[in-house]
C-alpha cells in the first residue's frame, strides 16, 4: 500500500535561515507529488506539485521541492524564510492505485523564531 | 476566480444531535471529494462523487452520508453526532470528467469547523 512519510512533526527554524521539510512516498508506480501549506485557522492551499517534467518545481513565495525517484523523497526547502511562512505544511501522493485520491502525510509544523 | 465554497464556515451542535455542510465547487467542477481533519491531524478522505454518483468511499462513518446534486453541489449529513466528530470538514472540486485516468488537481474550500459539545 502506498504512504506518505513525514518524519518531523515540528520544525523550528530562525527567522532568514534555511528550512528543508522532508517527505518520502512509497508507491509501486508513477506517482504526482504535492505539497500543501495551511495557515493557522485557514484552509489548506496547494503550494507546488510535481506531475511530470522537471524533477525541480517552484512556487512563487520562494519554496521549491524535488522530486527524487531513487530515494523516494519529495522534500520542501526555502533558503531564507519568513515569520509569514508559519503555517503547517501537508506533503500527499496520488496515483492510479488510489484512483487519484491524496495520500496525505502527518503534516510538519514550521515554527519561525524571530 | 471562483473558488469552493463551503458553508457555514463554523458550527456547533450538541452531542446526538444531526448536521448538515454544504460545498458548492468552482464552476464547471464534476468532483467534490469530502475530507475531515481532526485536531492536529492530517485530513482523511471521506467520500467523493463524479457526475452526482458516488466515486469512491473513505474512512466514512455509517452515520455520514453524502449526495452530490444535479446542480454539482454537495452536502454531507451527519447524524447522532459524537464528540469525536469535532474537526474541521474540508470540501475538494476537480474536474474529473476532463481528462479521465489522470490526476486533476483538487481545490479545497476553506472548511467547516465542527465543534459537537
Amino acid at each position: 500500500a502506498q504512504s506518505v512519510t513525514q518524519l518531523d512533526s515540528q520544525v523550528p527554524v530562525f527567522e532568514e535561515a534555511p528550512v528543508e521539510l522532508r517527505c518520502n512516498y512509497s508507491s509501486s508506480v508513477s506517482v504526482y507529488l504535492f505539497w500543501y501549506v495551511q495557515y493557522p485557522n485557514q484552509g489548506l492551499q496547494l503550494l507546488l506539485k510535481y506531475l511530470s517534467g522537471s524533477t525541480l518545481v517552484e512556487s512563487i513565495n520562494g519554496f521549491e521541492a524535488e522530486f527524487n525517484k531513487s530515494q523516494t523523497s519529495f522534500h520542501l526547502r526555502k533558503p531564507s524564510v519568513h515569520i509569514s511562512d508559519t503555517a503547517e505544511y501537508f506533503c500527499a501522493a496520488a496515483n492510479m492505485d488510489s484512483n487519484y485520491q491524496l495520500i496525505w502525510g502527518a503534516g510538519t509544523k514550521l515554527i519561525i523564531k524571530p | 476566480a471562483a473558488g469552493v465554497i463551503q458553508s457555514p464556515r463554523h458550527l456547533i451542535k450538541e452531542k446526538r444531535e444531526t448536521a448538515t455542510l454544504k460545498c458548492y465547487p468552482i464552476p464547471r467542477h464534476d468532483t467534490v471529494y469530502w475530507y475531515q481533519q481532526g485536531p492536529g491531524q492530517d485530513p482523511q478522505f471521506l467520500i467523493s462523487f463524479y457526475e452526482k454518483m458516488q466515486s469512491d468511499k473513505g474512512s466514512i462513518p455509517d452515520r455520514f452520508s453524502a449526495q452530490q446534486f444535479s446542480d454539482y453541489h454537495s452536502e454531507l449529513n451527519m447524524s447522532s453526532l459524537e464528540l469525536g466528530d469535532s474537526a474541521l470538514y474540508f470540501c475538494a472540486s476537480s474536474s474529473l470528467g476532463q481528462s479521465r485516468g489522470f490526476y486533476n488537481e483538487q481545490f479545497f474550500g476553506p472548511g467547516t469547523r465542527l465543534t459537537v459539545l
